[in-house]
């Protein structure tokens, strides 16, 4: 079984500029999960989407970033324009179900450095 | 914001020894939670889960819980040096996303 897949594995940005990063989760999983994670830090949930439909995002910085799953499978995620403070790991995960008690899957991240 | 705190460390044993992580969280609606490794510049895996109070072991892992204390921790039995990584405590947020714990880096020596 493929897991998650995540592109690009790295990323070099200049402030003020847009980025996007893309997730395939592991197939058949109706639920995903976009986290960042900076340096020293734990994982922090920016948006949760079961299929299609968005079940939190009250961590994610609406005025610069921005997420969608049309289809229920893959995922993206932009930011635009991208701080200093940005910098991070961007994890996706996903689970087959919808219950939180499940087994998360992570992604190998992307690693994003704004200058 | 419903917190999850763990000693950053980092936590260093010799080989052979066990290690003890803790984490305590605050949210007492939490019904599921987790212990991931994460090594240096790689993705989190889970070693266990729990979400009962008592142990619950998995060879040289065990994760202890007590909900009245708000209170789980991961014991590492005959530690070895691949271990060396950081531990995140997860916790569910009254049956919702996951919230981590910063994470305790340990380092075993030989």
């Amino acid at each position: 079984e493929a897991g998650v897949a995540q592109s690009p594995r790295y990323k070099i940005i200049e402030k003020r500029q847009s980025v996007a990063f893309w997730c395939n989760p592991i197939s058949g999983h109706a639920t995903l999960y976009w986290y960042q994670q900076i340096l020293g830090q734990g994982p922090k949930l920016l948006i949760q989407f079961q299929n299609n439909g968005v079940v939190d995002d009250s961590q994610l910085p609406k005025d610069r970033f921005s997420a969608e799953r049309l289809k229920g499978v893959d995922s993206t995620l932009k930011i635009q324009p991208a701080k200093l403070e940005d910098s991070a790991v961007y994890l996706c995960a996903s689970i087959k179900g919808a219950w939180t008690g499940e087994t998360q899957y992570f992604g190998p991240g992307t690693r994003l450095l704004v200058l | 914001q419903k917190e999850v705190e763990q000693n950053s460390g980092p936590l260093s044993v010799p080989e052979g020894a066990i290690a003890s992580l803790n984490c305590t969280y605050s949210d007492r609606g939490s019904q599921s939670f987790f212990w991931y490794r994460q090594y240096s510049g790689k993705s989190p895996e889970l070693i266990m889960f729990i979400y009962s109070n008592g142990d619950k072991e998995d060879g040289r892992f065990t994760a202890q819980l007590n909900k009245a204390s708000q209170y789980v921790s991961l014991l590492i039995r005959d530690s070895q040096p691949s271990d060396s990584a950081t531990y995140l405590c997860a916790v569910d947020n009254s049956g919702y996303a996951l919230n981590f714990g910063k994470g305790t880096s340990l380092l075993v020596t030989p």
